[in-house]
């Protein structure tokens, strides 16, 4: 069973199209993430929700938007992608815990052309 | 804020060569320190961890111990494989939550 799961693992598009990632966790962990890893594999941390409520919410773009249906699941809808969207996205979750440890999905490759 | 600093990569390494990333951190209070490895084409799993100061993590040969008064957390292992051709990450939790601050990352290639 994988315990995070991301869908889907690719996805190529074309600039100004809107597009979702799904994630869910098995884990019955409290807490998920989204991070944007760039083509210099640097990662960086774009939402936190914590039992459905938004508690980390990066300088990122409103075009950006994660929705939390409940505390499995962590969906990101991104509208009018631009260039600069493309990147990898990893979904993790975890307890709410700062000494604990991330579990990582297996990453959407986002390319817009 | 918190920072993260990993010394530049690439790093290539012949097979049973020692390894040594260097890590260095800025953080308030007391964090906790993780390694994660990220192997081609997968998510990041955790290498090892430490949670206070003199601490030190280990797994699968690899080492890494909490200095405070250095602020580091040196991965280190003694004989490579070429298994361990991967990104490296060190990265930090902090008191601001359950999140973590990651390092650049360092790729790792063995050659055999």
């Amino acid at each position: 069973d994988t315990a995070v799961s991301q869908t889907p693992k690719y996805l190529v598009t074309q600039m100004g199209n809107d597009k979702s990632i799904k994630c869910e966790q098995n884990l019955g962990h409290d807490t998920m993430y989204w991070y944007k890893q760039d083509s210099k594999k640097f990662l960086k941390i774009m939402f936190s929700y914590n039992n459905k409520e938004l508690i980390i919410n990066e300088t990122v773009p409103n075009r950006f938007s994660p929705k939390s249906p409940d505390k499995a699941h962590l969906n990101l809808h991104i509208n009018s992608l631009e260039l600069g969207d493309s990147a990898v996205y990893f979904c993790a979750s975890s307890h709410w815990d700062p000494r604990g440890e991330l579990f990582f999905g297996e990453g959407s490759r986002l390319t817009v052309l | 804020g918190d920072s993260v600093t990993q010394m530049e990569g690439p790093v290539t390494l012949s097979e049973e060569a020692f390894l040594t990333i260097n890590c260095t951190y800025t953080a308030t209070g007391y964090p906790s320190l993780f390694w994660y490895v990220q192997y081609p084409g997968e998510g990041l799993q955790l290498l090892l961890k430490a949670t206070k100061a003199d601490d030190k993590g280990s797994n699968k040969g690899f080492e890494a111990t909490y200095r405070k008064e250095t602020t580091s957390f040196h991965l280190e292992k003694g004989s490579v494989q070429v298994s361990d051709s991967a990104v490296y990450f060190c990265a930090l939790s902090g008191t601001s939550g359950s999140r973590l601050t990651f390092g650049e990352g360092t790729q790792l290639t063995v050659n055999p």
